[in-house]
C-alpha cells in the first residue's frame, strides 16, 4: 500500500529556478494538501484542494501554485524559487476536506541557494 | 496570542514514565482534535482523533479534550523508546467552506532506555 508518494525526496535548487514537487495518492481521497514544515514554525498550509478541479489558498500561498487535474495528483510548483522557500514540504490527503485523518507523504526536502 | 500553543520541549523521560503532552488554543470554533506522531525525517501519522470534549483511550495512549478551558492533552503510559518522536497537536473547525486545520509546532519527546 503506497498511500502518498512524493518526489523528489531531496533537491538542491538555484534561486530563480522553477521547481515542481510531485504528489500522488492511491487512496481515492477527495482532499489533498501541501504543507511546509520549518523549525520553530511548525506545519503551515500552502494550498489545498477539495476535489479534482478545485484548489484553495492556505496560510502561506505566495510564491507557490498548485493544480488538480485528477483525483490522484496534486503537484506543487515554485515558479521562481527563493532561499526563504528552503523547507521540508509534505503532501497530505484526506477523504473529506477538513475532517478525518490526514495521510502524509514522507516529505520533499528542498534547499534553495 | 497564537491560535494553537504547544510547548516545543524537548522532553526527556526514562522508559516506563507517564508522559503528558499539552496544547492550548484560542479559537472556540475548533471541534475536532488530533494528535500526530512524527518520527525523524518522516511524515506525521495520526495517533489519536477526538471530537468535542471528553477522553479517548487507545492502548497506552489517552487523549483528553477540555473545550471549556481550550486545552487538550495526550498521555502516554509506560513510555517506550519507540515513542521517541515529535508529537503534533492539530485542530479543525469541521471542514467545508470554512475549512481550517491548525497544527501546534510540536513537542520533541525522547524516551531513554
Amino acid at each position: 500500500i503506497a498511500g502518498i508518494t512524493q518526489a523528489p525526496t531531496s533537491q538542491i535548487l538555484a534561486a530563480g529556478r522553477r521547481m515542481t514537487l510531485r504528489c500522488t495518492q492511491d487512496m481515492r481521497h477527495n482532499a489533498m494538501y501541501w504543507y511546509r514544515q520549518d523549525l520553530g514554525l511548525g506545519l503551515r498550509l500552502i494550498h489545498y484542494s477539495n476535489t479534482a478541479g478545485t484548489t484553495g489558498k492556505g496560510e502561506v500561498p505566495d510564491g507557490y501554485s498548485v493544480s488538480r487535474a485528477n483525483t490522484d495528483d496534486f503537484p506543487l510548483t515554485l515558479a521562481s524559487a527563493v532561499p526563504s522557500q528552503t523547507s521540508v514540504y509534505f503532501c497530505a490527503s484526506s477523504a473529506v476536506l477538513g475532517a478525518g485523518e490526514l495521510f502524509f507523504g514522507e516529505g520533499s526536502r528542498l534547499t534553495v541557494l | 496570542q497564537k491560535e494553537v500553543e504547544q510547548d516545543p520541549g524537548p522532553l526527556s523521560v526514562p522508559e516506563g514514565a507517564i508522559v503528558s503532552l499539552n496544547c492550548t488554543y484560542s479559537n472556540s470554533a475548533f471541534q475536532y482534535f488530533m494528535w500526530y506522531r512524527q518520527y525523524s525525517r518522516k511524515g506525521p501519522e495520526l495517533l489519536m482523533y477526538t471530537y468535542s470534549s471528553g477522553n479517548k483511550e487507545d492502548g497506552r495512549f489517552t487523549a483528553q479534550v477540555d473545550k471549556s478551558s481550550k486545552y487538550i492533552s495526550l498521555f502516554i503510559r509506560d513510555s517506550q523508546p519507540s515513542d521517541s518522536a515529535t508529537y503534533l497537536c492539530a485542530m479543525s473547525d469541521g471542514g467545508g467552506s470554512n475549512y481550517k486545520l491548525t497544527f501546534g509546532k510540536g513537542t520533541l519527546l525522547t524516551v531513554n532506555p
